[in-house]
């Protein structure tokens, strides 16, 4: 089936510092997702990509979906303690599927 | 309610013992999945139900899982016989329609099996 990679696995930053991360998977998709998970929560939608080379802002956060198609990147600028959690890249399972397959999620921790 | 409700928060179980995990999703919504997430790792599906119908229900691990969703609101994932590899947590999603950027997932429930 097919894999998604996100990296880094976790991050340690300062209050204030942007954040980069990225996701890529074994075969083409045409929806990248971006989701934010904290402690005890479910997956809440940050935002949502639908063709090749679209950037999408949602506050300091800005995504972008690859011109491959096969990746994806989520930078988060001026972090806030408040950014603490997991953030994880979906994609449908198949071409046409209305099933996310999720990566295995960047572990953010901001220190003040 | 205004959310995707999850019931219970906590589950022990003994090793061998038969579980139920409820999830109510968001009035109106008519799919539902339910997803299975282990520790360090991201969701991975189980079951989709539009409306009653559960439409998909390959990412189900073994015949000791069961879901339903009789009158096309509430669900309830079953687990028997409940082996320690099934501690994990268990997030349920609704969807007003199948689009992907319409899913809500509840805070789940978070089973240990001892």
């Amino acid at each position: 089936g097919q894999q998604l990679n996100q990296s880094p696995q976790s991050m340690f930053i300062q209050e204030g510092e942007d954040v980069s991360m990225n996701c890529t998977s074994s075969s083409i998709f045409n929806t990248w997702l971006w989701y934010k998970q904290e402690p005890g929560e479910g997956p809440v939608l940050l935002i949502a990509l639908y063709k090749a080379g679209e950037l999408t802002s949602n506050g300091r956060l800005t995504a972008q979906f690859g011109i491959t198609r096969k990746d994806s990147f989520l930078n988060i600028s001026a972090s806030i303690p408040s950014d603490v959690g997991i953030y994880f890249c979906a994609g449908p399972t198949s071409g046409g599927s209305y099933i996310p397959t999720f990566g295995r999620g960047t572990s953010l921790i901001v220190h003040p | 309610g205004a959310g995707v409700s999850q019931s219970p928060r906590y589950k022990v179980a003994k090793r061998g013992q038969d579980v139920a995990l409820r999830c109510d999703p968001i009035s109106g919504h008519v799919s539902l999945f339910w997803y299975q997430q282990a520790l360090g790792q991201g969701p991975e599906f189980l079951t989709y139900f539009q409306n009653e119908a559960q439409l998909d229900k390959s990412g189900l691990p073994s015949d000791r899982f069961f879901a339903e969703r009789p009158e096309g609101s509430v669900s309830t994932l079953k687990i028997q016989r409940t082996q320690q590899e099934d501690s994990a947590v268990y997030l349920c999603a609704s969807s007003p329609t199948g689009d992907l950027y319409g899913y809500t997932f509840g805070s789940g429930t978070r089973l240990t099996v001892v």
